[in-house]
């Protein structure tokens, strides 16, 4: 069945420091992608999606690129701020029909001033 | 901005007793979704509505749990005699139109706490 796999957390970053966090995926044909984010006590909020091959998607200076040769959605912030401190899940559309989404675990990450 | 609301935000009860939330989806999306979030996990889909026709269920989805769309509009997600395995943050989503590629809007959730 569909799969996503996301690295596993916390990450704990300074200031201005790089971003990446890992996300690959297991499915049957070629699901849309999305990034989602969740600040403490809220629902999910969509970073970024992909829809096939090759797209970037891109928002608030965060990117990924739809990998199919590496069935990978990998999530990068050139420089991050303390505001970025949050819970990132990765995410597949199934294409059964329903458009259900498969999450990863999620991986936390920790900004310090 | 009327985004996906979700009542009550949070709601605590003894084992046993019977639960409902209510979604109140984006005004035009036909497409429904309820999904759980345990503590350090994502997100796992429990059920789906395109417009009033809920047209899958997952099989984290017990008999103690039915869910409802009446008229394609707000949704109810009812849990019958409580466990404390229950205990999670209970999301909806919405979203618009045919195929994949519209994304997924979500509620803040109710949390559901099992005493």
């Amino acid at each position: 069945g569909n799969s996503v796999t996301q690295m596993e957390g916390p990450v704990t970053l300074s200031e201005e420091a790089f971003l990446t966090i890992n996300c690959t995926y297991t499915a049957t044909g070629y699901p849309s992608l999305f990034w989602y984010v969740q600040y403490p006590g809220e629902g999910l909020q969509l970073l970024l999606k992909a829809t096939k091959a090759d797209d970037k998607g891109s928002n608030k200076g965060f990117e990924a690129t739809y990998r199919k040769e590496t069935t990978s959605f990998h999530l990068e912030k050139g420089s991050v701020q303390v505001s970025d401190s949050a819970v990132y899940f990765c995410a597949l559309s199934d294409r059964s029909g329903t458009y259900k989404y498969i999450f990863g675990t999620g991986t936390r990450l920790k900004v310090l001033a | 901005d009327t985004g996906v609301s979700q009542n009550p935000r949070h709601k605590i009860t003894k084992r046993g007793q019977n639960v409902t939330f209510r979604c109140d989806p984006i005004s035009e999306h036909n497409r429904l979704y309820w999904y759980r979030q345990t503590l350090g996990q994502g997100p796992e889909f429990l059920t789906y509505f395109q417009n009033e026709a809920q047209l899958e269920k997952s099989r984290l989805l017990s008999d103690r749990f039915s869910a409802e769309r009446p008229k394609g509009s707000f949704s109810t997600l009812e849990i019958q005699r409580t466990e404390q395995g229950d205990s999670a943050m209970y999301l909806c989503a919405s979203s618009l139109g045919q195929g994949e590629r519209q994304p997924q809007h979500f509620g803040d959730g109710t949390r559901l706490s099992i005493l």
